[in-house]
């Protein structure tokens, strides 16, 4: 177990519908990442967001935004969507920012359908 | 550019050793990581090692890094059932995010 929790584990909907992945890091973690696995694009980065702040973006797509919460949990918000979403969504922590360990979370599988 | 990339697949005798091979393509990389994914689970960090090693090994678990042929590899000892999972190496390079390879599936046989 990481220490890393993400809700909810799996999630069916349809497309044009729009859900919303939770995470929480690790108890002292301010960094926040998110990946999408799919089996077309691999293991691709999304956006990171450290102590509230967005800090790096890679390949989000504009129908997808992210935050960061006081609390320092992240919720990643996926809208319009389309069958090619569906893939399984991790979110990873680290303590700081900057090259370091990331440690993952379970992950959220998302089917759109 | 970034690209790592990693062959599909490795299928090997339990109690042999397996290596897990990736090439790199940027060679300012700093730190290369290696990540263990079994079925229905998240990424589990195994190991890590800075651009400025050559080795590094835990327990049963031995890194290579070559930097002029930008070829890292992950030789597991004593290969036992447990390890079946499919195993990614990645790439950070003064950023925080991965780059990730296509990931290998490592099957054990008894």
């Amino acid at each position: 177990d990481s220490g890393v929790t993400q809700t909810p584990k799996h999630l069916i909907t349809a497309t044009g519908q729009r859900v919303t992945l939770r995470c929480s890091p690790r108890s002292g973690d301010l960094s926040v990442y998110w990946y999408q696995q799919s089996l077309d694009q691999g293991l691709q980065f999304l956006i990171q967001y450290y102590n509230g702040e967005e800090r790096a973006k890679g390949n989000i797509l504009e129908r997808f935004s992210a935050q960061q919460f006081p609390d320092l949990h992240s919720e990643l918000n996926l809208s319009s969507l389309e069958l090619g979403d569906s893939a399984l969504y991790f979110c990873a922590s680290s303590v700081v920012a900057g090259v370091n360990e990331q440690f993952f979370g379970p992950g959220t599988r998302l089917t759109v359908l | 550019g970034e690209d790592v990339e990693q062959s599909l697949f490795l299928s090997v005798r339990e109690g042999d050793s397996s290596v897990i091979n990736c090439t790199y393509t940027d060679s300012s990389s700093t730190y290369l990581y290696w990540y263990k994914q079994e079925p229905g689970a998240g990424l589990q960090l195994l190991t890590y090692i800075f651009s400025n090693m050559d080795m590094k090994q835990d327990q049963r678990l031995t890194v290579l890094l070559n930097k002029k042929d930008k070829h890292l590899s992950l030789r597991i000892a004593d290969t036992q059932t447990g390890d079946s999972a499919i195993y990614f190496c990645a790439e950070a390079y003064n950023t925080d995010k991965l780059i990730f390879g296509t990931g290998t599936r490592l099957q054990v046989f008894p």
